[in-house]
């Protein structure tokens, strides 16, 4: 069973429109992550939640708004696309355990905008 | 967090130990070694952790150093999927303002046959 599961694998759209990635996570966990990965590989932190409360927002653009409907879902919408948004973009879950918090990551979904 | 510093990019054999390196030199008391990895169009896998104690699990070992300023990871037996970009991350173990993971560069693994 996948553990960390995001829907769609690649999207392909234009300029001006508005997607949305979907993420859901099946370990219990209570708080969930995106990353973003560009061009030149490096991942970024974008939000944070724990249960279905914003605590990690890292000064990414007011178009990217993140939904939690549960804690086990947490849903990527991005408003008017631009070239720049083009990037790899991945979830993933935590939960505590002994001071752990290791992360669980989904297998990214590949944002292309022309 | 500390920052990390880590050589880009290394070789190893297939069936030998691969030994990566880390340097974390201002690193606190309480914050903890974590390896992740990633191979290609995958998403990051974690590893191993460690505070100050060596640590081994069923993927890799983590050695490190008496005054913690840097570490190694040890992959014991190579194989050609082991191939992939391995980062080291200090960081506290938790953060009332969330728990994000803060990725460097990492080091390229290449195992060749």
């Amino acid at each position: 069973d996948t553990a960390v599961s995001q829907t769609p694998k690649y999207l392909v759209t234009q300029m001006g429109n508005d997607k949305s990635i979907k993420c859901e996570q099946n370990l219990g966990h209570d708080t969930m992550y995106w990353y973003k990965q560009d061009s030149k590989k490096f991942l970024k932190i974008m939000f944070s939640y724990n249960n279905k409360e914003l605590i990690i927002n890292e000064t990414v653009p007011n178009r990217f708004s993140p939904k939690s409907p549960d804690k086990a879902h947490l849903n990527l919408h991005i408003n008017s696309l631009e070239l720049g948004d083009s990037a790899v973009y991945f979830c993933a879950s935590s939960q505590e355990y002994r001071g752990a918090y290791e992360q669980y990551f989904g297998p990214g979904t590949r944002l292309t905008v022309t | 967090d500390a920052k990390t510093t880590q050589p880009p990019s290394m070789d190893c054999a297939e069936g030998r130990a691969a030994n990566l390196p880390c340097n974390h030199s201002t690193i606190s008391g309480n914050e903890y070694v974590y390896w992740y990895r990633q191979i290609h169009s995958q998403g990051p896998q974690y590893i191993i952790h460690g505070l100050k104690n060596n640590e081994t699990n069923e993927m890799a070992s983590l050695i490190i150093t008496e005054d913690r300023k840097s570490s190694t990871l040890i992959l014991p037996h190579a194989t050609l999927r082991d191939t992939a970009v391995y980062y080291c991350i200090v960081r506290v173990r938790f953060k009332a303002a969330g728990n994000k993971l803060t990725f460097g560069g990492g080091t390229r693994v290449l195992v060749k046959p």
